[in-house]
């Protein structure tokens, strides 16, 4: 299993521009998430799924939109990029259970100029 | 809402001795989950160990354990018998039971001297 991987590793935009980042797993689970992590700071959650054609807003959604056309990904869309959004993110997955594990892709490294 | 807090930004120990990391939690619920993860240079997140809060014995897995304080709100992270493969950035994290969101600390940066 690849697990949780995401699409691309690291990008460099210009302000204003637009881009998607993709994330896929192959463990089935249900739930998938988005965070970003700033210099100095834990991760944030951007956005979330609990399922195939939801989404929920997180602690930091503005500036963001998201898709779960399908159980497998999930994505994350920036419209119009702005240098406050030059970050890492993260992906995430889990399945319900008593902890609700989350298992985490290897992050993209987003610069915007 | 509810916090996590991280007060010690770096740690260093030498290899083969015991560290011991903080982590304190804000949280008025009394339903909840706690988590390490670790953070090596390649940023890749990974599990550590975690801790549900109506269980009163502390986690264990291997080299790694938990002392749970619930009263307190503190869950430390003890690492014993340290590796040079234990360096990386650590996070506590905290989820309210039901909730999807994980709430994490601003992280410590482990150093292992050999």
């Amino acid at each position: 299993n690849a697990g949780v991987t995401q699409t691309p590793k690291f990008r460099v935009l210009k302000t204003g521009q637009s881009m998607t980042l993709l994330c896929a797993q192959d463990m089935n689970h249900e739930y998938m998430y988005w965070y970003r992590q700033d210099p100095g700071m834990g991760l944030r959650l951007i956005h979330y799924s609990v399922g195939e054609g939801t989404t929920a807003k997180g602690e930091v959604p503005d500036g963001y939109n998201v898709s779960r056309l399908k159980k497998q990904n999930f994505l994350l869309g920036l419209e119009s990029a702005a240098p406050s959004q030059t970050s890492v993110y993260f992906c995430a997955s889990g399945a319900s259970g008593t902890y609700n594990e989350q298992f985490f892709g290897p992050g993209t490294r987003l610069t915007v100029l | 809402a509810q916090t996590v807090t991280q007060s010690q930004p770096e740690m260093s120990v030498q290899e083969a001795e015991t560290v011991t990391l903080s982590c304190t939690y804000d949280t008025s619920e009394s339903d909840y989950y706690l988590f390490w993860y670790k953070q090596p240079p390649s940023r890749q997140m990974i599990l550590v160990i975690r801790q549900e809060a109506y269980k009163q014995q502390n986690a264990t897995e291997n080299r790694f354990s938990v002392n749970f304080q619930k009263a307190a709100k503190s869950f430390s992270l003890k690492i014993s018998d340290s590796q040079l493969g234990d360096a990386a950035m650590y996070f506590c994290a905290y989820r309210r039971g039901g909730a999807q969101k994980l709430v994490f600390g601003q992280g410590t940066r482990l150093t292992i001297n050999p």
